[in-house]
């Protein structure tokens, strides 16, 4: 069964240091998302990406963030200057329409 | 914008009994609502969905409800098995727009 992958599962980084958290959508999708979960709270909605535009952010989805397609087949976030508060599990999503299908996610710890 | 409440948290149940998890929505525009699955080290997998116009979806030991006049929906889990422990998440979004507003989750634990 298809699935969307996501490296690293676990990425620790110094604050203040850029990161860039990788994801493969299924391959037919159209439509690629970002999540995150802080721990013990919600998955938040981050932002969504269809022809190689984003269609969709949300209030989090500040400066710091960007998103990029490079290659036809990764999908990848980028956080600028990391932040302690970034700490969280990121998830990417893909769908063909609506049911987004997530990946297991990497968990950022920023220190 | 929208926001999704899920109750319990936590909830243990006998294998065998069932599980009934429920979530309250706020934006009325709101017409999908989709119930996730997540196990230890895994991602959120869908489980089942409901739009608005139908009152439930069953599949298999898995239904779905929804009362769109009070703006609530539940995942109901019959027969529970040692398996079925995980968390649940319920989202709910306008369909076309696929931004989906999630809940809190919630930790379902099988006792065998």
């Amino acid at each position: 069964e298809p699935e969307v992958t996501q490296t690293p599962s676990h990425q620790v980084t110094q604050m203040g240091q850029e990161v860039i958290l990788r994801c493969v959508p299924i391959s037919n999708h159209l439509y690629f998302y970002w999540y995150r979960q802080i721990l013990g709270q919600k998955v938040e909605f981050l932002v969504s990406f269809y022809n190689n535009e984003i269609s969709e952010k949300s209030e989090i989805f500040d400066d710091q963030f960007s998103v990029e397609r490079p290659d036809g087949s990764n999908f990848t976030l980028k956080i600028r200057s990391t932040k302690l508060e970034d700490s969280a599990m990121y998830f990417c999503a893909s769908s063909e329409r609506l049911h987004p299908l997530f990946g297991s996610g990497t968990r950022l710890t920023v220190v | 914008g929208e926001n999704v409440e899920q109750h319990p948290s936590t909830l243990s149940v006998q294998e065998g009994d069932s599980a009934v998890i429920k979530c309250t929505y706020s934006d009325s525009a709101s017409n999908y609502f989709p119930w996730y699955k997540q196990e230890l080290g895994k991602g959120p997998q869908l489980i089942i969905d409901i739009r608005s116009n139908v009152g439930e979806k069953k599949d298999q030991r898995i239904a779905v409800t929804l009362n769109k006049t009070a703006k609530h929906f539940s995942l109901h889990i019959t027969e529970t098995q040692p398996e079925d422990s995980a968390v649940y998440f319920c989202a709910a979004s306008r369909e076309g727009n696929n931004r989906l507003a999630f809940g809190k989750g919630n930790q379902v634990v099988v006792i065998p």
